[in-house]
C-alpha cells in the first residue's frame, strides 16, 4: 500500500528558503501514468495546487510562485523534494505531497494518494 | 487559468437527506473532474474521478455527473460520516485548479 510522508521544518523565518521532502514507501517512485504533486492549504482555506513532477523529470509550477519553486526527484532514496525561496507569511500553510494518476491524454491528472501533510508557519 | 466555482459554499442537512453539490468550470474540461472529501485535520480523500467514476471503497451513495462545464456530486442518503468539506478539481490542463469547497454541516 503506497504511503507518502512529508517532512521539513515546521517554522521558517521570512525571506528564508523552505525545503520539504516527501518519502515514498510501499510502491514505485517512477511509473508511467503517474506523477507527483504538491498541494498546499492555508489555515481555514481551500486547496491550492503548486507543483508537479513527472517520471520523465518534466515539471509544472503554479505561475504565482514563479521562479521561487523547484521540484526534484531522488529515485534512489524514493524522495520528492520541494524548495520554495523567499518565504513570506502568505506561504503559511499545510503542504501535502500526493501521487497523481494521469488522464488518458497524459497531460494532467487527479490525486489518488495523499500524505498527511505538514504545517509550515512563516514567522520571525 | 480554468476557474472552478462550487456552490453552495455551505450546506446544512440532516442524516438521510439527499444532497447535491455543484461545480462549474470557466471553460470546458470534458469529464476531467475529480471530487475529494476532506475532514478537519486530515488530508483530502479521492471520491470520484473522470466526473463519475467512483473510487474503490467509496460508498455507492456517492455519485458524480456532468461534462463540459457543469458537474454535480450527489450523496443519496447523507450519513454521519459524510459531514465534511468537499472539493472539485479539474485536470484538463495546467494549472490544476480546485473549487473553493463546500462544507456539509449537520442541520
Amino acid at each position: 500500500q503506497l504511503q507518502l510522508q512529508e517532512s521539513g521544518p515546521g517554522l521558517v523565518k521570512p525571506s528564508e528558503t523552505l525545503s520539504l521532502t516527501c518519502t515514498v514507501s510501499g510502491g514505485p517512485i517512477s511509473s508511467r501514468g503517474y506523477y507527483w504533486g504538491w498541494i498546499r492549504q492555508p489555515p481555514g482555506k481551500g486547496l491550492e495546487w503548486i507543483a508537479s513532477i513527472y517520471y520523465s523529470g518534466n515539471t509544472y509550477y503554479t505561475v504565482p510562485l514563479g521562479s521561487r519553486i523547484t521540484l526534484s526527484i531522488d529515485t534512489s532514496k524514493k524522495e520528492i523534494s520541494l524548495k520554495l525561496t523567499s518565504m513570506t507569511a502568505a506561504d503559511t500553510a499545510v503542504y501535502y505531497c500526493a501521487r497523481g494518476r494521469l488522464n488518458s491524454a497524459e497531460v494532467a491528472g487527479f490525486f489518488e494518494t495523499w500524505g498527511r501533510g505538514t504545517l509550515v508557519t512563516v514567522s520571525s | 487559468d480554468i476557474q472552478m466555482t462550487q456552490s453552495p459554499s455551505t450546506l446544512s442537512a440532516s442524516v438521510g437527506d439527499r444532497v447535491s453539490i455543484t461545480c462549474r468550470a470557466s471553460q470546458t474540461i470534458s469529464t476531467w473532474l475529480a471530487w475529494y472529501q476532506q475532514k478537519p485535520g486530515k488530508a483530502p480523500k479521492l471520491l470520484i474521478q473522470k466526473a463519475f467514476s467512483l473510487e474503490s471503497g467509496v460508498p455507492s451513495r456517492f455519485s458524480g455527473s456532468g461534462s463540459g462545464t457543469a458537474f454535480t456530486l450527489t450523496i443519496s442518503s447523507l450519513q454521519p460520516d459524510d459531514f465534511a468539506t468537499y472539493y472539485c478539481q479539474q485536470y484538463h490542463v495546467y494549472p490544476l485548479t480546485f473549487g473553493g469547497g463546500t462544507k456539509v454541516e449537520i442541520k
